[in-house]
C-alpha cells in the first residue's frame, strides 16, 4: 500500500526559531500533498494544498509567509514554520494523493511541534 | 456555510455494536469518508461512500443517504482496540475534504 512518512515525528523548539517538517511519499509519486494542523481534541484543519512544481494554495486565515510550503519533487513536500510561537504548538499532519486515485488520501504519521 | 455534525463522544461495551452518525451540509458532494484516529496518531482510512447504500468491510460498515445528508459508521463485535476517534469527512464540489470534529468512542469491558 501507499506509505507516507514525516520527519521529525516530534520537535521542541524555542520561540522565534524556525522548524522544517518533511513529508515524503515512499512508494508512489504524489502530485498533490496536503498539510493539516490538529489541536488537541479538535478535528483536522486543512492549512494548504501543495502541488508539485507550483505554489501552494493556502486556506483562508493561514499565513503563507509564516507557514512556508515547498513541493520541489513528486515525493517530497516541506512545511517550514517560521518565527514559531507557543500558539503554533500543534500536531501537523501531511497527506498525499496518488495521481488518478480520487478515493483516498494517505496520511503521514504526524509531527508534534512544541514551541517553548 | 459548510457543516458536518457528529456526536462528540460515545461509550459502548466490548463485543457489542455501535453506530456513529454523521450529518452534513456542504456545497456539493463528491463522496464521504470515515477515518479512525487513535490518540497522537494520524487518521487511517476506513471507508468511502459516494452512492446511497451500505458498504460493508469486515466488522465495519458505512451507510450513506445523499438525499438526507446523512451517514453512519457501524462497528460490530467491538474490541478494546476500537477505542479511538472516528472522523467523518465530506468531499465538496471543489474536491476539498470538509472534516467533522470527530466522535470519541470509549469501549468498556
Amino acid at each position: 500500500g501507499a506509505v507516507v512518512s514525516q520527519h521529525p515525528s516530534w520537535v521542541i523548539c524555542k520561540s522565534g526559531t524556525s522548524v522544517k517538517i518533511e513529508c515524503r511519499s515512499l512508494d508512489f509519486q504524489a502530485t498533490t500533498m496536503f498539510w493539516y494542523r490538529q489541536f488537541p481534541k479538535q478535528s483536522l484543519m486543512l492549512m494548504a494544498t501543495s502541488n508539485e512544481g507550483s505554489k501552494a494554495t493556502y486556506e483562508q486565515g493561514v499565513e503563507k509567509d509564516k507557514f512556508l510550503i515547498n513541493h520541489a519533487s513528486l515525493t517530497l513536500s516541506t512545511l517550514t514554520v517560521t518565527s514559531a510561537h507557543p500558539e503554533d504548538s500543534s500536531f501537523y499532519i501531511c497527506s498525499a494523493r496518488q495521481p488518478g486515485q480520487e478515493t483516498e488520501q494517505y496520511f503521514g504519521p504526524g509531527t508534534r511541534l512544541t514551541v517553548t | 456555510g459548510q457543516n458536518i455534525d457528529q456526536p462528540t463522544e460515545m461509550t459502548a461495551t466490548e463485543g457489542a455494536i455501535v453506530q456513529i452518525n454523521c450529518t452534513y451540509q456542504t456545497s456539493g458532494f463528491n463522496g464521504l469518508f470515515w477515518y479512525q484516529q487513535h490518540a497522537g496518531e494520524a487518521p487511517t482510512f476506513l471507508s468511502y461512500n459516494v452512492l446511497d447504500g451500505l458498504e460493508e468491510k469486515g466488522r465495519f460498515s458505512s451507510f450513506l443517504s445523499r438525499s438526507k445528508g446523512y451517514s453512519y459508521l457501524l462497528l460490530k463485535e467491538l474490541q478494546m482496540k476500537d477505542s479511538a476517534s472516528y472522523l467523518c469527512a465530506v468531499r465538496d464540489s471543489n474536491y476539498q475534504l470538509i472534516w467533522g470534529a470527530g466522535t470519541k468512542l470509549i469501549i468498556k469491558p
